[in-house]
Order: structure tokens, then C-alpha cells, then sequence
């Protein structure tokens, strides 16, 4: 099976710019999460979808936002760039306890 | 409210000892534990797990120890590989509530 695919792997925006990061899961897969890292930070979880329904929300502002389609390939939304969106933004898709991750987009705000 | 927590941010081991990474939760009705490892610029990619009935489960290098009554589990390296410094996450699913939460993370470095 193929892995989980992310698109694109770097992306430089500036402020105030909107940015769509895509995700394709695992076939079969029907839940995708999306992850941020920052530099020297963990993993803090965004949302997750499941059967293009939004399930679980993360504590980030409005401006970030998802959505899943009918193939279960999801796409994540940021507008009005600060500079402190810049991250690693991961998906993952799930079954049952186990995450498989993608190899992320890079995102720097500039 | 950190559910998942690993308290240690950075360890640091000679090549050949051993590496002991160390996790604690607070939620006991946790289904599974999972570790992941993390390159990098990278997404995490999972090494091992157990289940909450087990006390221990072991694949090649790495073993995972489960302490329900301390609500503590442990991930073992033997050897350590320099291949192995990454940063290492702890995470936790509960079935009811279909959800991994994770710990944040702590960074091995494995010195030749």
C-alpha cells in the first residue's frame, strides 16, 4: 500500500497570504489528522476528520481550517499568514490506534 | 490539562548502553501506548506498541515496559544505534474516545 502523501513538501508564503496544504491518506484509510510542529516543539493536534466530517477540533484560531473529501483526501486551509504560522505541518491517516504519518509541509512565513 | 507527559526533554547515551525513555499519563482507562520516532524535517513513524492488558512487548531492539498501577510505561533501546538519536513521542488511545494523544516528545542522542 502506499503511504500517506503530502503536498507540497516546502512552501514559502508571505503575511497575510492564504495557503491550501493537501493529504492524501492510506487507501482504506477513512480518518486523517492534521498536526503542527513548530521548532523545538511537539505535536499539537489540529483537527480530524472521518467520513468528510469534522470529529475532533485542536485549540488553534479560525483562520486554520480543513476539510475532507468523499476519497478521503483532506486538504488544510490557513489564511491571513503570521509569521508564526511557519511549521511542519503533518497529516495522518488512522486505523484504529496506530497514526501513519506523511513526510510534511515545510511552511515558512515570511 | 497534559494527559500524556514525558517529562525528560533530552537524553544523551554512549553508542552500545542502553536508552530508557520514560512516559507517565493520568488517564487509566488509556487502551494503548504507542511509541513513535521522529526525524527532523520528517513525519513521525511508529516503532512499537502495547496494549493495556500487557506488561511488556518486545520487537528486535526495543521493548516496551508497562506499569498500569504507576500509570508509567518505558521504551528500552539495546543497543543504541547512533541511527537512533531522534526525538521520541509517547502517545496514548483510548477507544471510547477514538483518540491518540500525544506526550511532547523527547530527544535522544545516541554518541558514537
Amino acid at each position: 500500500k502506499a503511504g500517506v502523501t503530502q503536498t507540497p513538501r516546502y512552501l514559502i508564503k508571505t503575511r497575510g497570504q492564504q495557503v491550501t496544504l493537501s493529504c492524501s491518506p492510506i487507501s482504506g484509510h477513512r480518518s486523517v489528522s492534521w498536526y503542527q510542529q513548530t521548532p523545538g516543539q511537539g505535536l499539537q493536534f489540529l483537527f480530524e476528520y472521518f467520513s468528510e466530517t469534522q470529529r475532533n477540533k485542536g485549540n488553534f484560531p479560525g483562520r486554520f481550517s480543513g476539510r475532507q473529501f468523499s476519497n478521503s483526501r483532506s486538504e488544510m486551509n490557513v489564511s491571513t499568514l503570521e509569521l508564526g504560522d511557519s511549521a511542519l505541518y503533518l497529516c495522518a491517516s488512522r486505523e484504529n490506534e496506530k497514526l501513519f504519518f506523511g513526510s510534511g509541509t515545510q511552511l515558512s512565513v515570511l | 490539562d497534559q494527559q500524556v507527559k514525558q517529562n525528560s526533554p533530552s537524553l544523551s547515551v554512549q553508542e552500545g548502553r542502553i536508552s530508557i525513555l520514560n512516559c507517565d499519563y493520568t488517564n487509566s482507562m488509556f487502551d494503548y501506548f504507542l511509541w513513535y520516532k521522529k526525524y527532523p524535517a520528517e513525519g513521525p513513524t511508529f516503532l512499537i506498541s502495547i496494549s493495556s492488558i500487557k506488561d511488556k512487548n518486545e520487537d528486535g531492539r526495543f521493548t516496551v515496559f508497562l506499569n498500569k498501577s504507576a500509570k508509567h510505561l518505558s521504551l528500552h533501546i539495546v543497543p543504541s544505534q547512533p541511527g537512533d538519536s531522534a526525538v521520541y513521542f509517547c502517545a496514548a488511545f483510548q477507544f471510547s474516545y477514538d483518540k491518540v494523544i500525544f506526550g511532547p516528545g523527547t530527544s535522544l542522542s545516541v554518541i558514537p
